[in-house]
C-alpha cells in the first residue's frame, strides 16, 4: 500500500524557516518524481514544487521561488521542502504527492502537514 | 504561466443526472498534460483523469475526461450521492504546474 506521511509542520513567526518532510512507503521511491502542492485554509490547490527523481530536474512555482528548497533522499525514501523567509500567506496544509517527472500528474498524496506561519 | 479557468464555479445537479465540469486554459496545453481530482471535505485529493482521457486506476467508467488544446471537460454520469464534492483540473504541460479555482458539484 502507498503511503505518503508529512511532518515538520507548525506554527512559524513571519521571516523564519520550517523544513517539512516526506516519508515514502508501499512504492519504489526512486523510480517517481515527488511535489508539494498547498492548500490555504479554505481555497483551492497551489502546486508548489516537484522534483524527478534522481534531482537533475526541479521546479518551483513564482511564488516561491528563492524561498523555498526541495530535495530529496532516494536512500531514504524522503522528501523534503526547506522553506525560508515564510509569510503570512505561506499559511496551508502541505501534501506531498508522486508522479512522473517534476511535471507531471500527481498519483497518490498524503494526507498534509499544517503551516501557520504568524507572529 | 498557464492559468485554468474552471467553470461553473457551482454546479447544482440531483443524483442520476449527468454533469459537465469545464476547464479553459489561457494557452495551449502541451500534449494534453491535463488532469482532473476529486477532493472530499478533509480529505486528500484523488485523481480521476490524467492525459486528458485517461482515467486513473479504480476510477469507474462513470468518470470521462476529454478535451484539448485550451478546452477540457471532465463528465460524470449516474451522479452518485458521494459524487458532490469539489473538482480541480491540473495542467503539467509546462512550468509552473497550475491548478484551476474549483468546480463544487452540490445537490440541487
Amino acid at each position: 500500500e502507498v503511503q505518503l506521511v508529512e511532518s515538520g509542520g507548525g506554527l512559524v513567526q513571519p521571516g523564519r524557516s520550517l523544513r517539512l518532510s516526506c516519508a515514502a512507503s508501499g512504492f519504489t521511491f526512486d523510480d517517481y518524481g515527488m511535489h508539494w502542492v498547498r492548500q490555504a485554509p479554505g481555497k483551492g490547490l497551489e502546486w508548489v514544487s516537484g522534483i524527478n527523481w534522481n534531482s537533475n530536474y526541479i521546479a518551483y512555482a513564482d511564488s516561491v521561488k528563492g524561498r523555498f528548497t526541495i530535495s530529496r533522499d532516494n536512500g531514504k525514501n524522503s522528501l523534503y521542502l526547506q522553506m525560508n523567509s515564510l509569510r503570512a500567506e505561506d499559511t496551508a496544509l502541505y501534501y506531498c504527492a508522486n508522479g512522473f517527472g517534476e511535471l507531471s500528474h500527481l498519483l497518490f498524496w498524503g494526507q498534509g502537514t499544517p503551516v501557520t506561519v504568524s507572529s | 504561466e498557464i492559468v485554468l479557468t474552471q467553470s461553473p464555479g457551482t454546479l447544482s445537479l440531483s443524483p442520476g443526472e449527468s454533469a459537465t465540469l469545464s476547464c479553459r486554459a489561457s494557452q495551449s496545453v502541451s500534449s494534453t498534460y491535463l488532469a482532473w481530482y476529486q477532493q472530499k471535505p478533509g480529505q486528500a485529493p484523488r485523481l480521476l483523469i490524467y492525459d486528458s482521457s485517461n482515467r486513473a486506476t479504480g476510477i469507474p467508467d462513470r468518470f470521462s475526461g476529454s478535451g484539448s488544446g485550451t478546452d477540457f471537460s471532465l463528465t460524470i454520469n449516474r451522479l452518485e450521492p458521494e459524487d458532490f464534492t469539489v473538482y480541480y483540473c491540473q495542467q503539467y504541460g509546462s512550468s509552473p504546474v497550475t491548478f484551476g479555482q474549483g468546480t463544487r458539484l452540490e445537490i440541487k
